[in-house]
């Protein structure tokens, strides 16, 4: 069936040190693929999104960049912030955007000032 | 613009009791999907709600079971509760010829 795996937490970084999230995925068709974030007490915030293979994401300096050949959708962010502290999601949908979306287990971020 | 509301934020309830989670949607969407999120994982997809009929099931039992009203909220309603129903409840929203879905902070569960 269709899932996502990804890198395991937590990570913990320095501020301005580079971040990368490890995801990939499986699915049958052609999925969209999400990056979402959760602070603390608070519910998921789509933070971005790739339709099609090669598209790239982008929001608030983190990117990721759909890799139809390595079924991948890593996360990254080239300087890292304390406020940027929280769990993130990758996660898909398949067939159309009101479908179940389907998540990868989250990975926590920490980072210290 | 109220985002999507979800009452109450917090709830204890003891085994074997029954629950009524609620959700209203975001201005405009009409279509509700509701997820569980168990400490430490990812949400998990329990149906979703369009035109007040189920149209997705995920793979949870029939003590879980919902409604949507014809101002498109929705209710979550658990009966027999047991311990790992304890969870984050939460709530997504969306119009369906659009997409897009927008969430809801959640209801936080405990069974006791």
């Amino acid at each position: 069936g269709d899932s996502v795996t990804q890198m395991e937490g937590p990570v913990t970084l320095s501020e301005e040190a580079f971040l990368t999230i490890n995801c990939t995925y499986t699915a049958t068709g052609y999925p969209s693929l999400f990056w979402y974030v959760q602070y603390p007490g608070e519910g998921l915030q789509l933070l971005l999104k790739a339709t099609k293979a090669d598209d790239k994401g982008s929001n608030k300096g983190f990117e990721a960049t759909y890799r139809k050949e390595t079924t991948s959708f890593h996360l990254e962010k080239g300087s890292v912030q304390v406020s940027d502290s929280a769990v993130y999601f990758c996660a898909l949908t398949v067939y159309s955007s009101a479908s179940k979306i389907i998540f990868g287990s989250g990975t926590r971020l920490s980072i210290r000032p | 613009d109220a985002g999507v509301t979800q009452s109450p934020t917090h709830l204890i309830k003891t085994r074997g009791q029954q629950v009524t989670l609620r959700c209203s949607p975001k201005s405009g969407h009409d279509t509700v999907s509701w997820y569980q999120q168990a400490l430490g994982q990812g949400p998990q997809f329990i149906f979703q709600y369009y035109e007040e009929e189920e149209r997705q099931r995920g793979n949870f039992p029939d003590r879980f079971s919902g409604h949507q009203f014809p101002n498109y909220s929705s209710e979550l309603n658990v009966n027999a509760l047991l311990l790992g129903d304890s969870a984050l409840y939460l709530c997504a929203t969306l119009l369906r010829v659009k997409g897009g879905y927008t969430f809801g902070s959640g209801t936080r569960l405990t069974v006791v």
